[in-house]
């Protein structure tokens, strides 16, 4: 039982350069988000989705790109890093139910020099 | 918007103390609540959680009311030790239901 996976763990980017965080669940949940995090800023929501096909902006959604093929998956596209972007990813999944709390992949920490 | 406020930090305890960690929020409606405990290199996990009002979430010797009065869900233990050393995150979920919206989260030091 995976939980929420995410890959690649460390990753250092140069300025200018794309990438895709990916992010994949085994539990059939709904919904799943993207968040970052930074020192003293707590968890910032970028984009999440609540099913397959359907995707919306979070707080701080510029610079990134999201897509939601199939309910597993749901891979955070970087189009042009930059030295802003440096944190850490976290992804996270749940049910469609307000109750139901959120499970998070354990991060991906990503540098841009 | 929906939002929430915890006390800053860092919050330095001696082995046995008592621990509050203090959240307020703002939203609409009725949303649920959760405390998320992130130890150090690690992902966040659940704590607890409350989904309505004068519900009492506890895991681990933590507890959490939530207090729909005075918009608070403010965490409490006993007696903490050294392995609760870690980052603590309040979160709503609102009645969109959507997604979480954190706090800044709280930095807990204890020390032996």
């Amino acid at each position: 039982n995976a939980g929420v996976t995410q890959t690649p763990k460390f990753q250092v980017l140069k300025t200018g350069q794309s990438m895709t965080l990916q992010c994949a669940q085994d539990m059939n949940h709904e919904y799943m988000s993207w968040y970052r995090q930074d020192p003293g800023m707590g968890l910032r929501l970028i984009h999440y989705s609540v099913g397959a096909g359907i995707t919306d902006q979070g707080e701080v959604p510029n610079g990134y790109n999201v897509s939601r093929s199939t309910t597993e998956d749901f891979p955070l596209r970087l189009l042009s890093a930059a030295p802003s972007q440096t944190s850490v990813y976290f992804c996270a999944s749940s049910r469609d139910t307000l109750n139901y709390g959120y499970t998070f992949g354990s991060g991906t920490r990503l540098t841009v020099v | 918007g929906d939002s929430v406020t915890q006390m800053e930090g860092p919050v330095t305890l001696s082995e046995e103390a008592f621990l509050t960690i203090n959240c307020t929020y703002t939203a609409t409606g009725y949303p649920s609540l959760f405390w998320y405990v992130q130890y150090p290199g690690e992902g966040l996990q659940l704590l607890l959680k409350a989904t309505k009002a004068d519900d009492k979430g506890s895991n681990k010797g933590f507890e959490a009311t939530y207090r729909k009065e005075t918009t608070s869900f403010h965490l409490e233990k006993g007696s903490v030790q050294v392995s609760d050393s870690a980052v603590y995150f309040c979160a709503l979920r609102g009645q969109a239901g959507t997604a979480l919206i954190f706090g800044k989260g709280t930095t807990l030091s204890v020390s032996s």
